[in-house]
């Protein structure tokens, strides 16, 4: 069965500075790999995904991620951070089911951005 | 236009009682979910309709039942609510793997 692992719980950074969110999974095959952002009170939306071709993937607001296929890993990387990134981030691995495609979820990420 | 849209946002109710949760799609996916999220964040997949058939159900109690009238609505009722119910609930919709959108979440408090 497949699994997504996020190892940190909180990372707290200071505005401005760089930010990796870590993201491990176990698949047997190649994977289709998602991060998404969860603010306050609302629900995700997803930042950028990873089918196949070149490994680092761009995302929107300024994210982006590196999948490593030998480390089993799909960290999000952002160059500088904003005040407004704080939030809860999900890793998400896919599979497809019945005509269903359904991502499981690591346990998230809260980010906590000081001024 | 909100593309997955779920209402209440809000439902306080009290232990025993029976509640629904409606959610409609405007982006013409086939397929359309409902997730737990629980006090700890982690999102669990309750239930999957892919054109207004059952695909997923998962082991949750059969006092929640789905309800897809058709493809762009999947609602979710649930029975002799109790204090464990409680949590933001996600409706959600997709067209194969490009397309998955959640709507903004409904926040279940039993008491």
């Amino acid at each position: 069965a497949q699994s997504v692992t996020q190892p940190d719980i909180h990372i707290t950074v200071s505005e401005g500075a760089s930010l990796e969110l870590r993201c491990n999974y176990s698949y047997g095959a190649t994977p289709y790999l998602f991060w998404y952002v969860q603010s306050p009170g609302q629900g995700l939306q997803l930042l950028l995904k990873y089918f196949s071709g070149d490994t680092l993937v761009q995302g929107i607001k300024g994210f982006e991620a590196e999948f490593k296929r030998s480390q089993s890993s799909f960290n999000l990387r952002k160059p500088s951070v904003h005040w407004s990134d704080a939030a809860e981030y999900f890793c998400a691995v896919g599979q497809t089911s019945g005509g269903s495609y359904i991502p499981t979820f690591g346990r998230g990420t809260s980010l906590i951005v000081h001024p | 236009d909100t593309a997955v849209s779920q209402t209440p946002k809000y439902l306080v109710t009290q232990m025993g009682n029976d509640k629904s949760i409606k959610c409609e799609q405007n982006l013409g996916h086939d397929t359309m979910y409902w997730y737990k999220q629980d006090s700890k964040k982690f999102l669990k997949i309750m239930f999957s309709y892919n054109n207004k058939e059952l695909i997923i159900n998962e082991t949750v109690p059969n006092r929640f039942s789905p309800k897809s009238p058709d493809k762009a609505h999947l609602n979710l009722h649930i029975n002799s609510l109790e204090l464990g119910d409680s949590a933001v609930y996600f409706c959600a919709s997709s067209q194969d793997w490009h397309g998955y959108t959640f709507g903004s979440g409904t926040r279940l408090t039993v008491v």
